[in-house]
């Protein structure tokens, strides 16, 4: 059975600086991996998808990264802002739908 | 615009009382999905189902049932038989089968307390 960790929990950084976010997972027979923002009280708002076949994707001052064979990804954020401030969510995809959820980093940028 | 709402937003009933979560869905995807989320804990799948009249039950089924009589929708119902029913539900959709380039969309969920 997939298992997804997050570290760390949660992260307090000030504005400006250059941060990473960890996952790692255990079954590394996956089809892709989804990083996911979700702020308060809502719903999951997709960041970044990467397949198995690549090693990053980049999306704006976000870039994530996959290690398929040890089981590891990396979510980049350059010069964090204070609207960054949000929950985190990685979540790999073993099977023809199933996404395995980790709990989540916590990021709060102090302005 | 395209996307997933889920009414409503926030829910609140007194134990032993069904209660039915409505999810919809406007971007002609196959496949939905009902997952339940708990502070401090990773999205946990309920059921899911790929296609109009059939579903099946993910990894906490027990205490829930579904229907999906049209495409666009999928309600949850959240019984009395669940034991800890408290938490935020989160409906999602994807085509179906789901390329490797695919994304899952969620919508904005429903905050259900029961007491």
């Amino acid at each position: 059975k997939q298992e997804v960790t997050q570290i760390p929990a949660a992260l307090s950084v000030p504005e400006g600086e250059n941060l990473v976010l960890n996952c790692s997972f255990t079954d590394s027979a996956i089809y892709n991996l989804q990083w996911f923002r979700q702020d308060p009280g809502k719903g999951l708002t997709s960041l970044l998808l990467i397949q198995s076949s690549q090693r990053e994707q980049t999306s704006g001052r976000l870039n994530a990264s996959l290690d398929k064979s040890s089981g590891r990804s990396t979510l980049y954020i350059a010069a964090s802002q204070p609207g960054d401030s949000a929950t985190y969510l990685c979540a790999p995809r073993a099977g023809s739908y199933q996404l395995t959820f980790g709990k989540g980093t916590k990021l709060s940028v102090i302005p | 615009d395209g996307g997933i709402t889920q009414s409503p937003k926030y829910l609140f009933r007194k134990e032993g009382q069904n209660v039915t979560l409505s999810c919809e869905q406007n971007l002609n995807h196959d496949a939905m999905y009902w997952y339940r989320q708990d502070p401090g804990q990773g999205l946990r799948l309920i059921y899911y189902s790929q296609i109009v009249n059939d579903f099946q039950k993910g990894d906490i089924a027990e205490g829930y049932s579904v229907s999906r009589e049209k495409k666009e929708s999928f309600p949850l119902t959240v019984t009395s038989a669940q034991k800890n029913p408290t938490a935020f539900y989160l409906c999602a959709s994807s085509i179906f089968p789901i390329p490797n380039s695919y994304e899952q969309y969620f919508g904005p969920g429903t905050r259900l307390t029961v007491t």
